[in-house]
């Protein structure tokens, strides 16, 4: 069974530009989450899909949003980027049928911003 | 506000013998925790959970301990091998319709041939 596909693995950005992340859950899992990883701040949620549904969000400014298709492929975007954004970013997908769900990671986006 | 804590940054042991990472939580709510080995340059790699309701799961070298009334968890990898050698983030779950992970800052464990 293939795993969580994000793509593109690595982007260079400037600031103010806008960019947009796409990630491929596991096949059948319907909720997407996703992360973003920095050196100062960790491991932060951004937000959670379930079923084309926005079903929860972090504490991240509207400049970050995302959005989930059909297929529950989802895709993050980034609108008028700082140079705080630069960061690792992480998808994860998810089976949510059972008392504990294990999310499974993708191998992420590393994103600069110059 | 730091709801998930792993105090020590870093933590190196001889090959064979038992590592202990160490997390600290301050949300009583907390349904599951779950641990998480990194790589460099890779995603997250899910480890081993632990129902709040229990106090301890195993799997195979990896057992977690979970004491709720200390608000503490701890992963024991015995025999450690040099392939451990990653950095562990703890995460905890607060339940609801989501599944919203809220990560311990990490601990990098080095272990020696």
């Amino acid at each position: 069974k293939a795993g969580v596909t994000q793509t593109p693995r690595y982007l260079i950005k400037t600031r103010g530009q806008q960019v947009t992340l796409s990630c491929s859950p596991i096949s059948g899992h319907r909720s997407v989450s996703w992360y973003q990883q920095t050196p100062g701040q960790g491991l932060q949620f951004l937000f959670e899909y379930f079923s084309e549904t926005q079903r929860n969000k972090g504490n991240f400014p509207g400049r970050f949003s995302g959005r989930q298709f059909s297929n529950s492929r989802s895709e993050m975007n980034v609108s008028t980027l700082e140079l705080g954004d630069s960061a690792l970013y992480l998808c994860a997908s998810s089976l949510t049928t059972g008392l504990i769900n294990i999310q499974y990671f993708g191998a992420g986006t590393r994103l600069s911003v110059l | 506000d730091q709801q998930v804590k792993q105090n020590s940054p870093s933590l190196s042991v001889q090959e064979g013998r038992i590592s202990i990472l160490n997390c600290d939580y301050t949300n009583s709510m907390f349904d599951y925790f779950l641990w998480y080995k990194k790589y460099p340059a890779e995603g997250p790699t899910f480890l081993i959970s632990i129902s709040s309701i229990k106090d301890k799961n195993e799997d195979g070298r990896f057992t977690v301990f979970l004491n709720k009334s200390a608000k503490h968890l701890s992963l024991h990898i015995v025999p450690s091998q040099p392939g451990d050698s990653a950095v562990y983030f703890c995460a905890a779950v607060s339940g609801g319709a989501t599944n919203k992970l809220i990560f311990g800052t990490g601990t990098l464990l080095a272990v020696q041939p």
